[in-house]
């Protein structure tokens, strides 16, 4: 069964830093492009970052450029997000998920969600 | 990249269809065949229902379709159930290389 498990949530000041992880189970972890979703509290769906199955290349929302890092450690079966200079706007349910067959990072859609861990962004 | 334009919500009686509309750019619904639908259920992860505008997920009713004509995408909902009653969110891949999701659409089922 596929699973996908993050952690690393928590209430953190503006300007602070977070690395969420992502345990990923069930399938050839190395072969799957991921990527970060997130949520604001009783808001919309974000796509935040994605990354290809080796981790070579990586995408982001211009929102977060310069300040998250999207990376994975395929020998560990575990996607990161590596995330600096916290703002209140940050605050959201974070998701990671899993591209659907193997194909290409953002143009596969998402088949499988992890149930989130939630960031909150406040002094 | 703004997010693709959805109705708030959209409601309709059991057994009804529904359509449910998600409008882009030039940049994006309108030049890729890329968008996919997600159903999400309150403090539930979101689904993948419709990938590649039309082609169902697997497991997903054959009540659910997908279609789009020029910078428009929708989601089309036959023979509506109760269970049906979540919030939808398409998404499309970008000229500039992203992702962007739609507004978020409340189904309510009368």
């Amino acid at each position: 069964e596929v699973q996908l498990v993050e952690s690393g949530g928590v209430l953190v000041q503006p300007g602070g830093s977070l690395r969420l992880s992502c345990a990923a189970s069930g399938f050839n972890f190395s072969s799957y492009a991921m990527s970060w979703v997130r949520q604001a509290p009783g808001k919309g769906l974000e796509w935040v970052s994605g990354i290809s199955g080796s981790g070579g290349i990586t995408y982001y929302v211009d929102s977060v450029k310069g300040r998250f890092t999207i990376s994975r450690d395929n020998s560990k079966n575990t996607l990161y997000l590596q995330m600096h200079s916290l703002r209140a706007e940050d605050t959201a349910i974070y998701y990671c998920a899993k591209v659907l067959g193997i194909g290409p990072t953002l143009t596969t859609p998402f088949d499988c969600w992890g149930q989130g861990t939630l960031v909150t962004v406040s002094s | 990249q703004s997010a693709l334009t959805q109705p708030a919500s959209v409601s309709g009686s059991p057994g009804q269809s529904i359509t449910i509309s998600c409008t882009g750019t030039s940049s994006d619904v309108a030049r890729y065949n890329y968008v996919s639908w997600y159903q999400q259920h309150p403090g539930k992860a979101p689904k993948l229902m419709i990938y590649d505008v039309s082609n169902r997920s697997s497991g997903v009713s054959n009540r659910f379709s997908g279609s789009k004509s020029g910078n428009t995408a929708s989601l089309i909902i036959s023979g509506l159930q109760v269970e049906d009653e979540a919030d939808y969110y398409c998404s499309s891949f970008t000229s500039s290389t992203t992702l962007v999701f739609g507004t978020g659409t409340k189904v309510s089922v009368l």
